[in-house]
């Protein structure tokens, strides 16, 4: 079945540092992939999405590359702040036509990012 | 323009009643879909609402039920409550199936069942 697995949290890292959460998955076909996150209290946001192969998708410094030959979309930023602290989700959708157009999402990795 | 609207935000059942869950999509968006959000289980998909058909649903017991209208506003019921049943539902909108089309979510509703 199609799955998503991502690294297991909590994260805490001091501000400006280098941020990684890994995100591998198991599908049929190509699907899309995304990362939402979330802050406390309240509902998922899109942070960036890639719909192909080799597509990098990026926002707010955050940035991740669809990998398919390792089925990789690692989330990285190159200097993270407090307000960066939240829940971080990865999450694939399968092409049109596959029958199935649900999300799929790994486990949120938790972020604390301290000053 | 507006988000996508769920009601009520927070809400307490007891064991053994029903609840119904209100959810305002973007304007022109079509696709409606829900999940159900806990500590334990994470993120797991209940149904996917296209144009008032139901055309995918999640792996819940029957007492999880939904609509779509045909102003493409959508509700979801769950009779019968456990204490099991306590979660946040998101409800989430795009305006069609296309794989690649983001999906926007709601804030959320908080159910919590005594």
């Amino acid at each position: 079945g199609n799955s998503v697995t991502q690294m297991e949290g909590p994260v805490t890292l001091s501000e400006e540092a280098f941020l990684t959460i890994n995100c591998t998955y198991t599908a049929t076909g190509y699907p899309s992939l995304f990362w939402y996150v979330q802050y406390p209290g309240e509902g998922l946001q899109l942070l960036l999405k890639a719909t192909k192969a080799d597509d990098k998708g990026s926002n707010k410094g955050f940035e991740a590359t669809y990998r398919k030959e390792t089925t990789s979309f690692h989330l990285e930023k190159g200097s993270v702040q407090v307000s960066d602290s939240a829940v971080y989700f990865c999450a694939l959708r399968l092409p049109k036509g596959a029958g199935s157009y649900q999300l799929t999402f790994g486990k949120g990795t938790k972020l604390s990012v301290i000053p | 323009k507006a988000g996508v609207t769920q009601t009520p935000r927070y809400l307490i059942k007891t064991r053994g009643q029903q609840v119904t869950l209100s959810c305002s999509p973007i304007s022109g968006h079509r696709s409606v879909s829900w999940y159900q959000q806990t500590p334990g289980q994470g993120l797991q998909f209940l149904f996917e609402y296209f144009s008032e058909t139901q055309r995918n649903k999640g792996n819940f017991p029957g007492r999880f039920s939904g609509r779509q209208f045909s102003n493409s506003r959508s509700e979801m019921n769950v009779s019968t409550l456990e204490l099991g049943d306590s979660a946040l539902y998101l409800c989430a909108s795009s305006s069609d199936l296309s794989s690649g089309n983001t999906i926007y979510f709601g804030e959320g509703s908080w159910l919590t069942v005594v």
